[in-house]
């Protein structure tokens, strides 16, 4: 099946600080998403992001399908960004649904005021 | 906007019981989806539930320790049989938020098996 990793696994920033996560995966994708889990447990979608470029606030996804790869940017982090961020692929080309999903390892993000 | 809820929010459990876990969806969806948290670990994703079929699981995974249920376009169940210490983890049930291209998730069930 395909493979999924994201880098860096942690990392440690000061509030007001940029940083940026990847995510290669080893096959073409139909469907990549990012999600941020808190530290209660919740996951909550970032973005549907298999191609091109979103911005949503402070953070923003770019997917460059043709090298299998995609970046989270997050600017000027705040202590609530703490978390980990997933990385979640499907191949299923012609799918109706975007809910079988192969997740990355996830980068732990750590948000000091 | 869109919400999934879950019963029980956690549960501690003797090694050899089953636990029942509900998943509530505030619309009707056609896939449901159940996914394992193991301690500090990614999601695995353990089978589709679709309405009025049988549940489709992923390997690794068999219906007779995972059955899951379907029974209406709101509603799911996965019941974690004969429980063992190494089924202790997160399990999330997640549907296609309706109108777009995007999933949502459940808070999740904490499981902890003695």
């Amino acid at each position: 099946g395909i493979q999924v990793e994201q880098s860096p696994p942690d990392l440690i920033l000061q509030e007001g600080a940029n940083s940026t996560l990847r995510c290669n995966f080893s096959d073409s994708v139909n469907n990549l998403q990012w999600f941020h889990q808190n530290p209660w447990g919740q996951l909550i979608n970032l973005f549907y992001i298999p191609s091109g470029t979103k911005q949503n606030g402070r953070l923003s996804a770019t997917t460059v399908a043709t090298e299998r790869y995609s970046l989270l940017y997050i600017s000027s982090s705040q202590t609530t960004d703490s978390g980990v961020y997933f990385c979640a692929v499907d191949t299923n080309a012609g799918g109706t649904s975007y809910g079988k999903l192969t997740f990355g390892q996830g980068t732990i993000l750590t948000v000091h005021p | 906007s869109a919400v999934i809820s879950q019963k029980p929010s956690r549960d501690i459990c003797q090694r050899g019981t089953s636990l029942t876990i509900q998943c509530q969806v505030d619309s009707q969806v056609t896939m449901m989806f159940w996914y394992r948290q193991q301690p500090g670990q990614s999601l695995t994703l353990i089978a589709t539930a679709n309405q009025g079929s049988e549940a489709t699981y992923e390997s690794g995974f068999v219906i007779d320790k995972f059955p899951i249920s379907r029974p209406n376009l709101t509603f799911s169940t996965l019941t974690v049989s004969n429980m063992s210490p190494e089924d202790s983890s997160i399990y999330l049930c997640s549907a296609d938020r309706p109108g777009t291209d995007t999933q949502y998730f459940g808070p999740g069930t904490r499981l902890t098996v003695l």
